[in-house]
C-alpha cells in the first residue's frame, strides 16, 4: 500500500509565476489535509478536503491559494502570483477515519518544497 | 488558543541513555494528541496516537503518555540509538485534522 505521495518534490518558480502542488493520498483515503512548514517554523494547518469539498480553509491565506480535491485525480494546491515568503515546505496528509469517530491517524507524503526565487 | 509548547528544543545524549520528550498544550480539550518524527529534508512519520480517553501508547522501544488534566505528554524512548536522531513533533487534534504542532525537539543521540 504505497503512502501518500507528494509532487513534485522540489519546485523552483520566479516572483508573479504560479505553483501547483499535487498530493494523491493512500488509497481508501478520502480525507486530504494541507500544512505548510516555513523555515525555522512549526508546521501549520492550512485546508482540509474531501472529495469534491472544501471541509475548513480556515488556515488559507485569504489571497492567491487555492485547494481542490476532485471527484478524480490527487489534490491540488495552487498558488498564484508567488512571492518569496511562500518558499516552505508543503505537507499533505491523509486520514481514513471520517468525522463520526474521533479516531484517525494522520499519514503525511515527503513534502513539496517550493523555492521562490 | 490552544499552544504546543515543547521542550527541549534540543537534545543531546549518548547512545544507550533514554530519552525524555516533553509537550504541554495549554487547552485541555483535544481529540487526540499524535507524536511525529521528522528526518532533515523529509516528511512526517507517525510514531504514536493517543486518543483522548486514553493514558498511554506503546510500540517497541517508544511509550507515550498523556494527562489531559494538566496539558502534558511525554513521549519515552528507551534505550536510545544513533538512527532515533531526529526532529520529535508532537500536535494535537483541536478539531477533526486539524493539527497543532509544536516546535520541536531535535534530538542527537551520538555513538
Amino acid at each position: 500500500n504505497a503512502g501518500v505521495m507528494q509532487n513534485p518534490r522540489h519546485l523552483v518558480r520566479r516572483r508573479g509565476q504560479e505553483a501547483r502542488l499535487r498530493c494523491s493520498p493512500m488509497k481508501g483515503h478520502s480525507h486530504v489535509y494541507w500544512y505548510r512548514q516555513l523555515p525555522e517554523e512549526g508546521l501549520k494547518f492550512m485546508v482540509y478536503l474531501q472529495k469534491e469539498n472544501i471541509i475548513d480553509e480556515s488556515g488559507m491565506p485569504k489571497e492567491r491559494f487555492s485547494a481542490e480535491f476532485p471527484k478524480e485525480g490527487p489534490s491540488i494546491l495552487r498558488i498564484q502570483q508567488v512571492v518569496r515568503g511562500d518558499s516552505a515546505a508543503y505537507f499533505c496528509a491523509s486520514s481514513p477515519r471520517t468525522r463520526l469517530t474521533n479516531t484517525g491517524e494522520l499519514f503525511f507524503g515527503e513534502g513539496s518544497r517550493l523555492t521562490v526565487l | 488558543k490552544q499552544e504546543v509548547t515543547q521542550i527541549p528544543a534540543a537534545l543531546s545524549v549518548p547512545e544507550g541513555e533514554n530519552l525524555v520528550l516533553n509537550c504541554s498544550f495549554t487547552d485541555s480539550a483535544i481529540y487526540n494528541l499524535q507524536w511525529f518524527r521528522q528526518d532533515p529534508g523529509k516528511g512526517l512519520t507517525s510514531l504514536l496516537l493517543i486518543q483522548s480517553s486514553q493514558r498511554e501508547q506503546t510500540s517497541g522501544r517508544l511509550n507515550a503518555s498523556l494527562d489531559k488534566s494538566s496539558g502534558r505528554s511525554t513521549l519515552y524512548i528507551a534505550a536510545s540509538q544513533p538512527g532515533d536522531s531526529a526532529t520529535y513533533l508532537c500536535a494535537v487534534w483541536n478539531s477533526w485534522g486539524k493539527l497543532q504542532f509544536g516546535a520541536g525537539t531535535q534530538v542527537v543521540v551520538t555513538p
